[in-house]
């Protein structure tokens, strides 16, 4: 079954910290990696997508992504107050997927200022 | 631009029960998903359709059944309710044909099995 696991949380950063979210995925292939940000209540929204080993920027967040290590992690630089919400990791395999990801369980993320 | 709209938002049960759950996609999507979310987890992928027809089907019971109409909206339908129904159900819209994670996703309709 494929799995996908995030860091346990909650995560507490204080603001204009830098917040690292992490995550592991078991199926070797998948090719495409998501960040969705759930704010309490609320439905989950895409915030970063990536799918080539390496970084992605994009404003204060960065994707990291290294397919030898199965390893997907989002960096939050100068972290806000306005950024505390679950963060959720998500994966796609390469076939003919329109609509299924695997999701993590979610790092919950508090920056208190 | 309206979103993903989904009704009812709230909804209370008695098991054994059935409900039956709507989305609308974002006008010009044709691939719509359905998601499954207890709290303190992750969504778990339930069912996909394109193009009205059924994609892909998550490790959920028979008990749970969709379609999608010719307009791109989707009906998700639970029979025989269970108190471990009780969940956040997420429909999500996609564009492109293909691979892709881009989904948005509905304020979600949250269902209470009592």
């Amino acid at each position: 079954q494929k799995e996908v696991e995030q860091n346990s949380g909650p995560l507490s950063v204080p603001e204009g910290a830098i917040a690292s979210l992490n995550c592991t995925y078991s199926d070797r292939g998948s090719q495409s990696f998501f960040w969705y940000r759930q704010y309490s209540g609320k439905s989950p929204e895409l915030i970063m997508f990536i799918y080539s080993n390496g970084d992605k920027e994009d404003g204060r967040f960065t994707a990291q992504l290294n397919k030898a290590s199965q390893y997907v992690s989002l960096l939050i630089r100068d972290s806000q107050p306005s950024d505390s919400a679950t963060y959720l990791c998500a994966v796609s395999d390469g076939g003919t997927s329109y609509g299924k990801l695997t999701f993590g369980q979610g790092t919950i993320l508090t920056v208190h200022p | 631009d309206a979103g993903v709209t989904q009704s009812p938002t709230h909804l209370i049960k008695t098991r054994g029960q059935h409900v039956t759950l709507r989305c609308s996609p974002i006008s010009g999507h044709k691939s719509v998903s359905w998601y499954q979310q207890v709290l303190g987890q992750g969504p778990q992928f339930i069912f996909q359709y394109y193009e009205k027809e059924e994609r892909g089907r998550g490790n959920f019971p028979d008990r749970f059944s969709a379609r999608q109409f010719p307009n791109y909206s989707s009906e998700l339908n639970v029979n025989a309710l269970l108190l471990g129904d009780s969940a956040l159900y997420l429909c999500a819209s996609s564009f492109r044909a293909g691979n892709t994670g881009e989904l948005f996703f509905g304020e979600g309709s949250r269902l209470t099995v009592l």
